[in-house]
């Protein structure tokens, strides 16, 4: 069964510094992966996409991520943190070889603070 | 392109009763899918319909159960509600005919608070 591990559910850094969340997958096919940001009482919004193109995705708001197979990794990171970058941010793989194929499963969350 | 829009954004209902959600997906989108979040459970996913057939459905009790319209909107019915069933409940669109690799656009979710 495929599934999706965020490392850490709350990471803090301070204004300008390096965002880096972490996520691993495990799945036994080609995974379709994403990257999702939730602002308090807000639906999700997608930051990026992973789908085999690149394994350098870009988002938007400066975030990317760089999925490596051998690592079963999928970070996100910004080089430079923004107060407005404060929400949780979740992970996801499309789950194509479950009873639900089609349909996201997700991360636990990341709780991203940002210091002045 | 409007974005998903859900009905109500916050409800508040008593142990027992029943309540109905509604979705509208993006225009020509023909999936919509429904997740429910919980600060113990996450984001976990409820069901999904295309073209007004339910196609893949999660690991919930038959309480709860959805529909979709012609026009793709979609509603969800949750039945002799429980103090467990409080939760953000999500709806997701997207113009996947088949097989999970196109994006879901969320909607702003709607606030269930059972009492």
């Amino acid at each position: 069964a495929q599934s999706v591990t965020q490392l850490g559910s709350h990471v803090s850094v301070s204004e300008g510094a390096l965002v880096l969340l972490r996520c691993n997958y495990s799945s036994s096919v080609p995974p379709y992966l994403f990257w999702y940001v939730q602002y308090p009482n807000q639906g999700l919004q997608l930051l990026l996409k992973y789908t085999s193109a690149a394994t350098l995705v870009k988002g938007i708001n400066g975030f990317e991520a760089e999925f490596k197979k051998s690592e079963t990794s999928f970070h996100l990171t910004k080089p430079s943190a923004h107060m407005s970058d404060a929400a949780e941010y979740f992970c996801a793989v499309s789950d194509l070889v479950g009873g639900s194929q089609g349909n996201l499963i997700f991360g636990k969350g990341t709780k991203l603070s940002v210091k002045p | 392109k409007a974005g998903v829009t859900q009905t109500p954004r916050y409800l508040i209902k008593t142990r027992g009763q029943q309540v109905t959600l509604s979705c509208s997906p993006i225009s020509g989108h023909r999936s919509v899918s429904w997740y429910q979040q919980t600060p113990g459970q996450g984001l976990q996913f409820l069901f999904e319909y295309f073209s007004e057939t339910q196609r893949n459905k999660g690991n919930f009790p038959g309480r709860f159960s959805g529909r979709q319209f012609s026009n793709s909107r979609s509603e969800m019915n949750v039945s002799t509600l429980e103090l467990g069933d409080s939760a953000l409940y999500l709806c997701a669109s997207s113009s996947e005919t088949s097989g999970g690799t196109d994006t879901q656009y969320f909607g702003p979710g709607t606030r269930l608070t059972v009492l």
